[in-house]
């Protein structure tokens, strides 16, 4: 079965300092879709990243990088110098296919807390 | 504005009552699901639907029912049958297929439902 494992249950960080939320992941596909997800105060799930397992290549957003490890089924995602914004909730998801579509396995999330 | 809507934002239910939650989207997209957050979980898939007038349960679907009556409507009743209804219940749509833009979902604002 596909799971999902984010172990930071919550983490607090001075603004500015980076940061990295992990993820580790199990499935017996061979072809899987790894995704990170924000969730501010408000509530709505925010889209950040899609990353297919046939790529393995790292990426970089602004501040924002992930780090994608097949060897080690993890998908971490980095926050450089992090800011107050940046608090809120991010969940790890891995896609499980379906006949049609796909349904999204998530992760317990990370509570990520940056104080000024 | 393409997106999902859910109303309403704020829900209270005695015990023992039916309610229902609304969750519509104009972004032409096939499949829709229903998820229920609690506090310090993922988010968990309550049902799923690909297809006008048809539906599959997802991973903790007692308790609940859907209909897809309408593309862009998907409509979920929390049944007096669910144990524990209090929590934070989150719509997503996506595009129908295998190809790499149709693993992601969108979600909606979501509906915070209180039993009292």
């Amino acid at each position: 079965a596909q799971k999902v494992t984010q172990a930071q249950t919550e983490i607090s960080v001075v603004e500015k300092e980076d940061v990295t939320l992990d993820c580790v992941y199990e499935t017996r596909d061979t072809t899987y879709y790894l995704f990170w997800y924000k969730q501010p105060p408000s509530g709505e799930l925010v889209f950040l990243i899609r990353r297919n397992s046939f790529d393995e290549q790292n990426e970089i957003s602004g501040r924002y990088s992930w780090n994608f490890q097949k060897s080690t089924s993890s998908f971490n995602f980095t926050i450089t110098a992090s800011q107050v914004v940046d608090s809120a909730v991010y969940f790890c998801a891995l896609s499980e296919l379906m006949e049609y579509g796909n349904k999204l396995v998530f992760g317990a999330g990370t509570i990520l807390r940056v104080k000024s | 504005d393409g997106g999902i809507t859910q109303s309403p934002k704020y829900l209270f239910r005695k015990e023992g009552q039916n309610v229902t939650l609304s969750c519509e989207q104009n972004l032409n997209h096939d499949a829709m699901y229903w998820y229920r957050q609690d506090p310090g979980q993922g988010l968990r898939l309550i049902y799923y639907s690909q297809i006008v007038n048809d539906f599959q349960k997802g991973d903790i679907a007692e308790g609940y029912s859907v209909s897809r009556e309408k593309k862009e409507s998907f409509p979920l009743t929390v049944t007096s049958a669910q144990k524990n209804p209090t929590a934070f219940y989150l719509c997503a749509s996506s595009p129908l297929g295998q190809g790499e833009s149709d693993n992601e979902q969108f979600f909606g604002p979501g509906t915070r439902l209180t039993v009292l």
